[in-house]
């Protein structure tokens, strides 16, 4: 089974604040994702890394940035949080299949919430 | 720009009968299309892919993907109340691209 996993469940930061949220997938994909999720906005996509030391931005990117340092692990970082990123965060990794196809899979979700 | 549609529902179906769910899509080059369930307060679940024309069936779900039309759809037979949830359709464009997703549409089966 592949796993995603994401550092923390639930996440209470104040105004300012540097935050890390961090991204684990167990299955060597090469492609992860961080998106948020907003009632009547969907999901949006704020970076996406292809490998290791390559991150491309999403429809979202600003005031974040990521990092991936290792294959296995893609960091969102909020350089200085506001209250207009208390969100859901959502890390994906992606496998490719047979004949160019992929699945992508989530982690359970980390709940933001700025002061 | 890409799009993808859904209808926000919330569909609302007695259990036991066929849920029926919609996606327009906006491109014809897309090739990969995907349904996610999302309960709430979850994150979302990858139930079903489709690449090719036709139906695809697994278990009570089967999907539908129409490339002239551009829509791909959803079925579930014999919904169950476990199956109320939001459902998110994704659609993949070419071989390296993202995956585009829709609104999703709520989904309420009741007893």
């Amino acid at each position: 089974d592949v796993k995603v996993t994401q550092s923390s469940r639930y996440l209470v930061k104040r105004t300012g604040e540097k935050v890390f949220l961090e991204c684990v997938q167990d299955m060597d994909h090469e492609n992860m994702f961080w998106y948020r999720q907003d009632p009547g906005l969907g999901l949006r996509l704020i970076y996406f890394s292809y490998d290791v030391k390559m991150k491309e931005k999403g429809d979202i990117p600003e005031g974040y940035s990521v990092s991936r340092e290792k294959k296995e692990r893609f960091s969102l970082i909020l350089e200085s949080a506001s209250t207009n990123q208390t969100s859901m965060y959502l890390c994906a990794s992606r496998t490719p299949l047979a004949g160019g196809r992929v699945a992508q899979y989530f982690g359970p979700g980390t709940r933001l919430l700025v002061l | 720009q890409k799009e993808v549609e859904q209808n926000s529902g919330p569909l609302s179906v007695p259990e036991g009968a066929i849920a029926s769910l919609n996606c327009t899509y906006s491109d014809r080059g897309s090739q990969s299309f995907f349904w996610y369930r999302q309960y709430s307060g979850k994150s979302p679940e990858l139930i079903m892919s489709i690449y090719s024309n036709g139906d695809k069936e697994d278990g009570r779900f089967t999907a539908q993907l129409n490339k002239a039309s551009q829509y791909v759809s959803l079925l579930i037979r014999d919904s169950q109340p476990s199956d109320s949830a939001t459902y998110l359709c994704a659609v993949r464009y070419n071989q390296g691209g993202k995956l585009i997703f829709g609104q999703g549409t709520e989904l309420s089966v009741k007893p």
